[in-house]
């Protein structure tokens, strides 16, 4: 079974560090590019961060660009979210999802990782 | 950037009833790269449509995706109780930067 698994979503004061893990299993990691995806409580879905199944590619929304970092492993089949100086707007829901290699959308999820900024 | 405008916020409808939600975009996107999504409360997004008219697999087909240019429409021909929900569209043809639609949430009446 494809499936996705985020952890490390915790309370964290402003200008404080996060890492967020998502765990592939069910389908070959490294073939596939990655993405994050969060949504902030009562609201829509945002696009956070992309990368390419060789990590060579990384991309990042204005929001986050400069603090929040993207890496893999594709020896462990894990994707990260290295998450910087953040702050109140930050708190979310963060999805880790699977990009298709033909139309580029993102057709598994996560269940989802927590964050909250807060003092 | 290319933003995607979904019309209405919100419906409220019976089950039974046919609904048509409807996404515009800013500028024009090939239909190869709109998408649209359903969620639940406390879910992740399920993908219902991918390529504007294609069903993603398991998913039945009362959902049906069209349109093309700026405007593209997900209809659901009979609404079932389990199909109240959010429902997002979805641009990739600026992969691997992407814009969600802000949502359309359809409500039992």
């Amino acid at each position: 079974e494809v499936q996705l698994l985020e952890s490390g979503g915790d309370l964290v004061q402003p200008g404080g560090s996060l890492r967020l893990s998502c765990a592939a299993s069910g389908f070959t990691f490294s073939s596939y590019a990655m993405r994050w995806v969060r949504q902030a409580p009562g609201k829509g879905l945002e696009w956070v961060s992309s990368i390419s199944g060789d990590t060579e590619g990384t991309h990042y929304a204005d929001s986050v660009k400069g603090r929040f970092t993207i890496s893999r492993d594709n020896s462990k089949n894990t994707l990260y979210l290295q998450m910087n100086s953040l702050r109140a707007e930050d708190t979310a829901v963060y999805y880790c999802a699977r990009r298709t290699p033909d139309y580029y959308y993102m057709d598994v999820w996560g269940k989802g990782t927590t964050v909250t900024v807060s003092s | 950037e290319i933003v995607l405008t979904q019309s209405p916020g919100t419906l409220s409808l019976s089950p039974g009833e046919r609904v048509t939600l409807s996404c515009r975009a800013s500028q024009s996107v090939s239909s190869r790269y709109l998408a649209w999504y359903q969620q639940k409360p406390g879910q992740a997004p399920r993908l219902l449509i991918y390529a504007a008219s294609s069903r993603a697999t398991g998913i039945p087909d009362r959902f049906s995706g069209s349109g093309s240019g700026t405007d593209f429409t997900l209809t659901i021909s009979r609404l079932e109780p389990e199909d109240f929900a959010v429902y997002y569209c979805l641009q990739s043809g600026s992969s691997p930067l992407y814009t969600f639609g802000q949502g359309t949430k359809l409500e039992i009446k």
